[in-house]
């Protein structure tokens, strides 16, 4: 069964304190993950696109990387307004399904002063 | 430029009623998807539609269904409803539907009651 595991589920941290948050995934057919950042009551917003293991990209504090099992998004230095819950996603394409997008629970991150 | 656009942005309706809920993509933008996110979880795929045609379709009921119109807007439907189908309802515009980077737009709250 294709699975999307996000982890930890909550995380603390002081402002400065760099960290790491995982996605790891059971997919066949990966066309690609990609992270979302989601603040309180509004829809995700796009932070990355990786295609293949061995890919980093890197955006302001954020910096995600892919291997072919999981994918890290490093946040070095945060801030409070970095506060936010993270949500990783998976792309699988078949020929009986077509498209599919799978989801993880997210990390609700929160970044205190 | 104008990102995606949803409305209603909130709706109350009964067990059994109908909703139809409508999706504008950002311009330029030919490829719409629909996910569903109920409190504390990730995004469920629902449904993608490209030029019309659908191109990947999520694990739901047959009560769930979606259109794409020319002008790349869409609609999605929502029959004979349950309290389960209490959630946020989220578009997505791609420029292709092979596309991974999917702009959310503000979502649609559904309270069935």
């Amino acid at each position: 069964e294709d699975q999307v595991t996000q982890s930890p589920e909550a995380l603390r941290l002081q402002e400065g304190e760099s960290s790491s948050l995982n996605c790891s995934y059971t997919v066949s057919g990966l066309r690609g993950l990609f992270w979302y950042r989601q603040d309180p009551g509004k829809g995700p917003e796009f932070l990355f696109t990786l295609y293949s293991a061995g890919e980093e990209k890197e955006k302001e504090r954020l910096k995600a990387t892919l291997t072919k099992k999981e994918s890290f998004l490093h946040i070095t230095a945060p801030k409070p307004e970095d506060s936010a819950t993270y949500l990783c996603a998976v792309h699988i394409s078949s020929g009986n399904t077509g498209n599919q997008f799978y989801f993880g629970t997210g990390t609700s991150l929160t970044v205190i002063p | 430029d104008a990102g995606v656009t949803q409305s209603p942005t909130h709706l109350i309706k009964t067990r059994g009623q109908q909703v139809t809920l409508r999706c504008s993509p950002i311009s330029g933008h030919k490829s719409v998807s629909w996910y569903q996110q109920v409190l504390g979880q990730g995004p469920q795929f629902i449904f993608q539609y490209y030029e019309k045609e659908e191109r990947g379709r999520g694990n739901f009921p047959d009560r769930f269904s979606a259109r794409q119109f020319p002008n790349y807007s869409s609609e999605l439907n929502v029959n004979a409803l349950l309290l389960g189908d209490s959630a946020l309802y989220l578009c997505a515009s791609s420029v292709m539907p092979g596309s991974l980077e999917q702009y959310f737009g503000p979502g649609t709250r559904l309270t069935v009651t």
